[in-house]
């Protein structure tokens, strides 16, 4: 069974990093799929950062381009998201995915996902 | 940005009844050299992530109850519930994957009555 554990600091001040961690059991990352990382507020929905598999290069949101980065880890089989110049709007509940499909379709397994809010 | 409009927001479903979600994508999500639709569909319980029902617009995900069923093509995408359980209390979302970036619509409550 395919498990997902997000991790990381609930609270962030303005203009600082945000940093969070998925620790995925039951499937190793290196052996394939796309992960990612999707938010969901009220406000906006859910919305798709951006998605990285072992051999190829990570796929972006455009509107997160160049705030939203993510590594993986395949001795740890875990990967992560920073996301830069933080400000309240990025106050949302953080989940971290497997894409079934392609880059960012279809994510079948999913994190309980982790809130983090932006205030100082 | 492709911009998925879901209809109605909210439905209110007698136990039994067929309940029917509604998705309009703003440009075809058909890709002409597989034909197939891009459009995946998700139930989300308070408290939990979302859940992948269907993908490629209608093929069911593995252990997914047969009430559940996804048709349409193109724009125009449905989600029906044949017969709504007590279980199915939730609110409901497409997204297309057929463009980046990939987006959702504003998701469906679907409630009993």
């Amino acid at each position: 069974q395919v498990q997902l554990q997000e991790s990381g600091p609930g609270l962030v001040k303005p203009s600082e990093t945000l940093s969070l961690t998925c620790a995925v059991s039951g499937y190793s990352i290196s052996s394939g799929y796309w992960w990612g990382w999707i938010r969901q507020s009220p406000e906006k929905g859910l919305e798709w950062l951006v998605s990285l598999h072992h051999s190829a290069s990570p796929y972006h949101n455009p509107k997160f381009n160049s705030r939203a980065t993510m590594a993986l880890d395949m001795s740890t089989n875990q990967f992560s998201l920073r996301l830069s110049s933080v400000t309240a709007a990025d106050t949302a509940v953080y989940y971290c995915a497997r894409a079934k499909v392609d880059q960012a379709g279809a994510f079948d397994y999913w994190g309980q996902g982790t809130l983090v809010t932006v205030s100082s | 940005d492709i911009v998925m409009t879901q209809s109605p927001d909210s439905l209110a479903v007698s136990l039994g009844e067929r309940a029917t979600i509604n998705c309009k994508s703003s440009q075809s999500v058909l890709y002409n050299v597989n034909n197939k639709d891009y459009l995946a569909w998700y139930q989300q319980k308070p408290g939990q992530p979302p859940k992948l029902l269907i993908y490629w617009a209608s093929t069911r995900e593995s252990g997914v109850p047969d009430r559940f069923s996804g048709s349409g093509s193109g724009t125009d995408f449905s989600l029906t519930i044949s017969s709504v359980q007590t279980e199915d209390v939730a609110v409901y979302y497409c997204q297309q994957h057929y463009n980046n970036p990939r987006t959702f619509g504003q998701g469906t409550k679907v409630e009993i009555k």
